[in-house]
């Protein structure tokens, strides 16, 4: 059991380039959610899903996009990478079923937009 | 909206000794969670302790305890016996369950974090 898990670990774009972050959750959840870590601050939403085929935007939803068309994967795209996006990207999973309001980290995925 | 607030950017205890993380969050509604997570150097995210928001008990975890005051909306961690290992970024968070079209979902609102330095 796998948990959740991110791919890739480490990445270098130049400003402009595009890329697609992927999320992987074994543990059968309906949810999943992707956020972004910056020095100083908390993790903040980008993106969620309530389910495959669904999404919806977070609280800075500006400059990426999402799909979840299988149950167990969601992917994070950047169209057009911009210096600003550099950080740390988590994304996370959780329920229904036991403790199913507590959500459940990949390992996160650092990006540097040169 | 709800915020989360962290007022101790940094703590520091000794080993065996006994630390409290505060945290106070603000919000209109009566029924939701709060969690603890740990963020080793490692970066992953790992939960210490969740309550729910009409549990009176507060919640315990080993050497991990809360003190849940949801008049005065605080949510304190207590870490007894501390250890080397638990030297941490440690973050509060919030969550409501919303329901939307039959359907819920949860958005985690954390706060700025409190990075924990045990001394040997």
């Amino acid at each position: 059991n796998a948990g959740v898990t991110q791919t890739p670990k480490f990445r270098v774009l130049k400003t402009g380039q595009s890329m697609t972050l992927l999320c992987a959750q074994d543990m059968n959840h309906e949810y999943m959610y992707w956020y972004r870590q910056d020095p100083g601050m908390g993790l903040r939403l980008i993106h969620y899903s309530v389910g495959e085929g669904t999404t919806a935007k977070g609280e800075v939803p500006d400059g990426y996009n999402v799909s979840r068309l299988k149950k167990q994967n969601f992917l994070l795209g950047l169209e057009s990478a911009a210096p600003s996006q550099t950080s740390v990207y988590f994304c996370a999973s959780r329920g229904p079923g036991l403790r199913q309001e507590t959500q459940y980290f990949g390992p996160g995925t650092r990006l540097l937009v040169l | 909206a709800q915020t989360v607030t962290q007022s101790q950017p940094e703590m520091s205890v000794q080993e065996a000794e006994t630390v409290t993380l505060s945290c106070t969050y603000d919000t209109s509604e009566n029924n939701y969670y709060l969690f603890w997570y740990k963020q080793p150097p490692s970066r992953q995210m790992i939960l210490v302790i969740r309550q729910e928001a009409y549990k009176q008990q507060n919640a315990t975890e080993n050497r991990f305890s809360v003190n849940f005051q949801k008049a005065a909306k605080s949510f304190s961690l207590k870490i007894s016996d501390s250890q080397l290992g638990d030297t941490a970024m440690y973050f509060c968070a919030f969550m409501k369950l919303r329901v939307a079209g039959g359907t819920s979902y949860g958005k985690l609102t954390f706060g700025q974090g409190t990075i924990l330095t045990v001394h040997p």
